[in-house]
């Protein structure tokens, strides 16, 4: 299985303050996925990004949120104005060379 | 609204039987399906995908899917404690931007 890495493993931030979570996708491959996980709950699609661009976002993906490509490798997600319900397991995910997705170990987020 | 639906469970199968995991959506558009594993604190880790009605098997592991009603299921064989894990359904419309629409999983447990 193709590897996806996620830094940190867990941050503990204060609401209020900004938090960003790095990941390094599978090399070559120009899509990039971030998910998040609330305890308990399912996984929830936040964001795809294709060739620095936003492709698609959903609901949860508000001005709080944005994504970025600082250099060939990385990809970042930035969370503003950390709020306590923004809690949860960060996942970042890469495709293969077919439809799949291929998700990273994940970055526990706990506001304060 | 895209809606995957499976039930929560906890399923408890013994060893060495077959465990059945269901699950439908709502999105007919939905072109691709997949079948996560996520032990308890960890990320997602894919098993099976499918994009054809019919079935798709892989080792101990067969995929069954039935656009028409809607529904995809997993079948795994053999069962072992080791597969003791919540299983998640996901479906997306395919193509690189869509983010998987996953369902909340369902929790199997295998008696030893």
């Amino acid at each position: 299985e193709p590897e996806v890495t996620q830094t940190p493993s867990h941050q503990v931030t204060q609401m209020g303050q900004e938090v960003i979570l790095r990941c390094v996708p599978i090399s070559n491959h120009l899509y990039f996925y971030w998910y998040r996980q609330i305890l308990g709950q399912k996984v929830e699609f936040l964001v795809s990004f294709y060739n620095n661009e936003i492709s698609e976002k959903s609901e949860i993906f508000d001005d709080q949120f944005s994504v970025e490509r600082p250099d060939g490798s990385n990809f970042t997600l930035k969370i503003r104005s950390t709020k306590l319900e923004d809690s949860a397991m960060y996942f970042c995910a890469s495709p293969s060379s077919t439809d799949t997705q291929y998700f990273g170990p994940g970055t526990r987020l706990t506001v304060l | 609204q895209k809606e995957v639906e499976q039930n929560s469970g906890p399923l408890s199968v013994p060893e060495g039987a077959i465990a059945s995991l269901n699950c439908t959506y709502s999105d007919r558009g939905s072109q691709s399906f997949f079948w996560y594993r996520q032990y308890s604190g960890k990320s997602p880790e894919l098993i099976m995908f499918i994009y054809s009605n019919g079935d798709k098997e892989d080792g101990r592991f067969t995929a069954q899917l039935n656009k028409a009603s809607q529904y995809v299921s997993l079948l795994i064989r053999d069962s072992q404690p080791s597969d003791s894990a919540t299983y998640l359904c996901a479906v997306s419309a395919g193509g690189g931007a869509d983010g998987l629409t996953f369902g909340k999983g369902t929790h199997l447990i295998i008696q030893p």
